[in-house]
């Protein structure tokens, strides 16, 4: 079947860490990337997306992504961490080949402390 | 600008009660999406639209219906309330047919069955 897997279900670490978050897609096609963030108590917004050029892709607060096609990986990565990334992580995935359906990994919640 | 809103935003219904979750966009986006986000489970789709008029089953549509009957609204409801059917909701839409373009969420509907 295909699917979205986030290794991951919850990190802690301390702030200015270095944070990964890995994410696998099973899909064939060609896809497009997505990361969502979700914060305590809100909706979800877009980190960052994917769906061609440079795999490596810059999103907001310093975050950013690196699609591997070989390893189907769309790994998320910040260098320094704050107390203000604590918050949940879904990566995301849409078939280019279909109207633009979600595929949406279980969720990494990340927790930072000070 | 609104963005996605959705109302209400927490409720509490009885077994076998109904209702009917209300989501807006002022977008003008064409695509509209149902979700329900569960613990350790990502956001699953329930139902979607890709343009006024039309609607389609998702991944969990069992014990919902929807209705895009203009094109800024998409209403969930349920017609006979279950407790499995406690969840948050959370509606999203987005531009046009073009596969990369990310859904904007609203800040979800915590609803709860006893």
């Amino acid at each position: 079947a295909q699917s979205v897997s986030q290794h991951n279900h919850h990190v802690i670490l301390s702030e200015a860490a270095s944070l990964e978050l890995g994410c696998n897609y099973s899909y064939g096609g060609t896809v497009n990337l997505f990361w969502y963030v979700q914060y305590p108590g809100q909706h979800l917004q877009l980190l960052l997306k994917y769906f061609s050029g440079d795999p490596l892709v810059k999103g907001i607060k310093g975050f950013e992504a690196e699609f591997i096609k070989s390893k189907f990986s769309f790994n998320l990565r910040k260098p320094s961490v704050q107390w203000s990334d604590t918050a949940e992580y879904f990566c995301a995935v849409s078939l280019t080949d279909s109207w633009g359906k979600f595929q949406f990994g279980a969720g990494t919640q990340v927790v930072v402390t000070p | 600008n609104a963005g996605v809103t959705q109302t209400p935003k927490f409720r509490v219904l009885k077994t076998g009660q109904s209702m009917t979750l209300l989501c807006a966009q002022d977008m003008n986006h064409e695509y509209m999406y149902w979700y329900r986000q569960d613990p350790g489970m990502g956001l699953r789709l329930i139902h979607y639209s890709v343009g006024e008029g039309t609607t389609a089953k998702g991944e969990v549509p069992d014990g919902y219906n929807v209705s895009r009957l203009k094109k800024q609204n998409f209403l969930l409801g349920l017609e006979s309330a279950a407790p499995s059917q406690t969840s948050v909701y959370f509606c999203a839409s987005s531009y046009g047919r073009g596969t990369n373009q990310p859904q904007h969420f609203g800040d979800g509907t915590r609803l709860s069955i006893l």
